[in-house]
């Protein structure tokens, strides 16, 4: 059975550093891609980016790159979403996912198809 | 940046079908897939690849896709179909995917 656990529940202050994670078990972590979404409060999902385990390869959305990294320890089973100086809009609850990767004529697809339980990060002085 | 536009809100009466759509300028050569999130829950994948249903889920949710557009239908609604939809794409290059706004679909 597919698994994604993620860490607690985090209150931090503006400025701050912080590191959450999402550790997988029930398939090999190493060849699916896993990845990460935000929601906002009272608002939609908004993907963030995922990363290839087996080599790193990491992709993000143009919102989110240079705001946050993502990283991922194959030895442990275990992706990260990083931020290095929190802003009061980062709070959110923040989901890792399972993405589902398929080439067809029409190019490459990425889907989340298995989801963690999800992390909410609160930012506030 | 690229953008999929839903309906806010849907809203029928129990035995109705629900149609919720979903609009993106790539839709004709790219697939969509759908997410149903539940209060206070993850998301669960309900369709993929425009209309390709997962083991486990109902088979009154159907999608289909044409043109601009792809829709997801829920035919003979339930209660327990109450929940925030979200269509989930890609744009013309493959490189940048994105969520529609979500559609909260009631059932009453």
């Amino acid at each position: 059975e597919v698994q994604l656990v993620q860490s607690g529940a985090e209150v931090k202050k503006p400025g701050e550093s912080l590191n959450i994670s999402c550790k997988a078990s029930g398939y090999s972590f190493t060849t699916y891609w896993i990845g990460w979404v935000r929601q906002m409060p009272g608002k939609g999902l908004e993907w963030m980016g995922i990363i290839y385990p087996g080599d790193s390869d990491t992709r993000y959305s143009p919102s989110f790159q240079g705001q946050v990294t993502i990283s991922a320890d194959k030895s442990i089973s275990t992706a990260y979403l990083q931020w290095s100086s929190l802003k009061a809009s980062d709070t959110a609850m923040y989901y890792c996912a399972r993405h589902n990767s398929r080439y067809y004529s029409s190019g490459r697809y990425f889907n989340p198809d298995y989801w963690g339980q999800g992390t909410l990060v609160t930012v506030s002085s | 940046s690229y953008e999929l536009t839903q309906p806010p809100s849907v809203s029928v009466s129990p035995g109705q079908t629900a149609r919720i759509t979903c609009s993106g300028d790539a839709l004709p050569k790219k697939y969509a897939y759908w997410y149903q999130q539940k209060s206070g829950q993850a998301p669960v994948l309900v369709i993929y690849e425009d209309s390709k249903r997962p083991s486990g889920i109902p088979e009154r949710l159907s999608g289909s896709s044409s043109g601009t557009m792809a829709t997801l239908t829920i035919s003979g609604a339930q209660v327990e179909d109450e929940a925030d939809y979200y269509c989930y794409s890609t744009d013309s290059s493959g490189n940048h995917w994105v969520f529609g706004g979500g559609t909260k679909l009631t059932v009453l």
